[in-house]
């Protein structure tokens, strides 16, 4: 099975331009994950989509947004980038439903985000 | 709010030696740890992880005990090796969710 594939993998982008980050999740998962990976703060969970709807939320500005499409590929969108957007953007799929047996994510490489 | 504390930041140790790495949870209604382990360059990689209705769990050298009552899971790897080195993440998770809090990482060095 291919894995967790994210595009692009590096980008560079100036303060007040948006981003938009591509997700495709493990063949068969339909919980894709984002989370914002910066040094010292850890992975910080940013939302979670299932069955294209967003099902949880972590505390980021509005700027911050996802969608979920019907086959599963999902897409995250930071609007006005600001010099602390700048981090590695890690997509993680999941099996669903969530049971005893499918609590692991599968991180896919990340997309690593510069902001001058 | 939900939080993850993960202790120490850097651990360095001499090949063959004992690590842990200790995390503690703040939402008592948390019922899934798992840990990752993330090689410089390279993704998180689950390695173990522990369900709420056990107190240990064991896979070779890496083990994972939990106490619930203290909200505490610590992660200890036994005879450690050079290939051990990267960074550790513990999470927590609710039921029902793949909403994972994680702590700030710990760096593990093993020293050859």
């Amino acid at each position: 099975k291919a894995g967790v594939t994210q595009t692009p993998r590096y980008l560079i982008k100036t303060r007040g331009q948006q981003v938009t980050l591509s997700c495709s999740p493990i063949s068969g998962h339909r919980s894709v994950s984002w989370y914002q990976q910066t040094p010292g703060q850890g992975l910080q969970f940013l939302f979670e989509y299932f069955s294209e709807t967003q099902r949880n939320k972590g505390n980021f500005p509005g700027r911050f947004s996802g969608r979920q499409f019907s086959n599963s590929r999902s897409e995250m969108n930071v609007s006005t980038l600001e010099l602390g957007d700048s981090a590695l953007y890690l997509c993680a799929s999941s099996p669903s439903p969530v049971g005893p047996n499918t609590g692991e994510l599968f991180f896919g490489e990340g997309s690593r985000l510069t902001v001058l | 709010g939900e939080n993850v504390e993960q202790h120490p930041s850097t651990l360095s140790v001499q090949e063959g030696d004992s690590a842990v790495i200790k995390c503690t949870y703040s939402d008592s209604a948390s019922n899934y740890f798992p840990w990752y382990k993330q090689e410089l360059g390279k993704r998180p990689q689950l390695i173990i992880d522990i369900r709420s209705n056990v107190g240990e769990k064991k896979d070779q050298r890496i083990a994972v005990t939990l106490n619930k009552t203290a909200k505490h899971f610590s992660l200890h790897i036994t005879e450690t090796q050079p290939e051990d080195s990267a960074v550790y993440f513990c999470a927590a998770s609710k039921p029902g969710t793949y909403k994972y809090i994680f702590g700030t990482g710990t760096r593990l060095k093993v020293l050859a």
